[in-house]
């Protein structure tokens, strides 16, 4: 089974609106993060957001916030006020410690922003 | 502070060759990992290394070798070149194991082609 599935393959958005970015995933471990990668054209891997598997609150920052909803398994990112600088490819990863810590990454969802 | 870097930014290969893809951190980080990533697949770990003298094998590690002689250094070696390792690879590395929050920092990556 797949550890992490982002079932959008391409996103389009408004600039100035709000987009949220859908991630799932699987794991019986209770201790877990979830993490939200951003690849522009360029190629390089961005970290953008972190939430832990105890986290109470959903974690934010800047325009970045994780829609986590703990007994769905989903890690939705949720992107305000987009940019043009917002188009790129998105990655969910999960991280599990029962598994060495390994990181999985889903397959990616490509968003771009419509000026 | 260089982070994570790779080199060659760029390699040609013909099949049946070897070649080694060096990878070097400069945070101490105990956590060093390599990835493919082939359009539409995301990213998929080949080896990951919890520590110098410590190297397990992730989801495709066949064709590939790895060894971690020191904290630093995490070279990817391609033993006998095939078209279907054409792709490109990113190391990675964070700090460690205990916690499952902590990110993964990221080289640039290499392009790989095999002909």
């Amino acid at each position: 089974a797949q550890k992490i599935t982002q079932t959008q393959p391409g996103m389009f958005v408004q600039e100035k609106e709000a987009v949220t970015l859908d991630c799932t995933y699987d794991t019986s471990d209770p201790s877990y993060g979830l993490f939200w990668y951003k690849q522009p054209s360029s190629g390089e891997m961005i970290f953008l957001i972190y939430q832990g598997s105890y986290d109470q609150q959903n974690a934010t920052e800047g325009r970045y916030s994780l829609n986590f909803q703990k007994a769905r398994k989903s890690a939705n990112l949720v992107i305000s006020a987009s940019q043009l600088g917002d188009s790129a490819m998105y990655f969910c990863a999960m991280r599990e410690r029962t598994t060495g810590n390994q990181f999985y990454f889903g397959t990616g969802t490509s968003l771009t922003v419509i000026p | 502070n260089a982070g994570v870097t790779q080199t060659p930014k760029f390699q040609v290969l013909k099949t049946g060759q070897s070649m080694t893809l060096q990878c070097a951190q400069d945070m101490n980080h105990e956590y060093m990992s390599w990835y493919r990533q082939d359009p539409g697949m995301g990213l998929r770990l080949i080896h990951y290394s919890v520590g110098a003298g410590i190297t397990d094998q992730g989801e495709v590690p066949n064709g590939y070798n790895v060894s971690r002689s020191t904290t630093e250094d995490f070279p990817l070696r391609l033993l006998s070149a095939a078209p279907s390792q054409t792709s490109v690879y990113f190391c990675a590395s964070s700090y460690s194991l205990g916690l499952a929050g902590d990110e993964q920092f990221f080289g640039p990556g290499t392009r790989l082609t095999v002909l």
